[in-house]
């Protein structure tokens, strides 16, 4: 099952900052962060991820409480092909595995 | 360079047919995972090859199978096919065995008739 709870959708204005909610409250010590998204039909997209400081990239922003128990991201500047489903994962840095286990995510809709 | 690839894109099978699908991950990539996609059922994991060997398997039935080459290409199989299994199977390859992010191919749609 998946680690993670994130509302089922949200809608952001085009230009604006799009925040994405995620809470992860049993993640353990070794567990990172991830986000993915997938605009519809694609195969989903890596964005970023994270294990206890605020990370920055090229896509997004990922704001990870001290805590650790829940989790932001930020797209600064949402446009219209920033709409698609974005996936929380929680997973270990370990454990011989790149297995991935996806919840239902949000989708964001960014609206003109 | 290229990204990962995934044959065919589109494919309609009939019940109790077998199908094989196909995917090469970005060259230098030895991790191969494989996931179902289904409206009712989301995003879920077959199963996940490295260096020509399984290394995880998800809950689906024995109709289910897989390989990986020598050259990292993997296949998967579905034998038997029923009505449920229409979804989309997306393709992800990761540098090394752990810890690295994912990279998908657009998927093969696989419509069961």
């Amino acid at each position: 099952d998946a680690k993670t709870t994130q509302p089922t959708s949200m809608d952001c204005a085009e230009g604006r900052a799009a925040n994405l909610p995620c809470n992860h409250s049993t993640i353990s010590g070794n567990e990172y962060v991830y986000w993915y998204r997938q605009i519809h039909s694609q195969g989903p997209q890596y964005i970023i991820h994270g294990l206890k400081n605020n990370e920055t990239n090229e896509m997004a922003s990922l704001i990870i409480t001290e805590d650790r128990k829940s989790s932001t991201l930020i797209l600064p500047h949402a446009t219209l092909r920033d709409t698609a489903v974005y996936y929380c994962i929680v997973r270990s840095y370990g454990g011989a595995t790149n297995k991935l286990i996806f919840g239902t995510g949000t989708l964001l809709a960014v609206q003109p | 360079k290229a990204g990962v690839t995934q044959t065919p894109r589109y494919l309609i099978k009939t019940r109790g047919q077998q199908v094989t699908l196909s995917c090469s991950p970005i060259s230098g990539h030895r991790s191969v995972s494989w996931y179902q996609q289904t409206p009712g059922q989301g995003l879920q994991f077959l199963f996940e090859y490295f260096s020509e060997t399984q290394r995880n398997k998800g809950n689906f039935p024995g109709r289910f199978s897989g390989r990986q080459f020598s050259n990292s290409r993997s296949e998967m199989n579905v034998s038997t096919l029923e009505l449920g299994d229409s979804a989309l199977y997306l393709c992800a390859s990761s540098f090394r065995e752990s810890g690295t992010e994912a990279f998908f191919g657009q998927g093969t749609r696989l419509t069961v008739v």
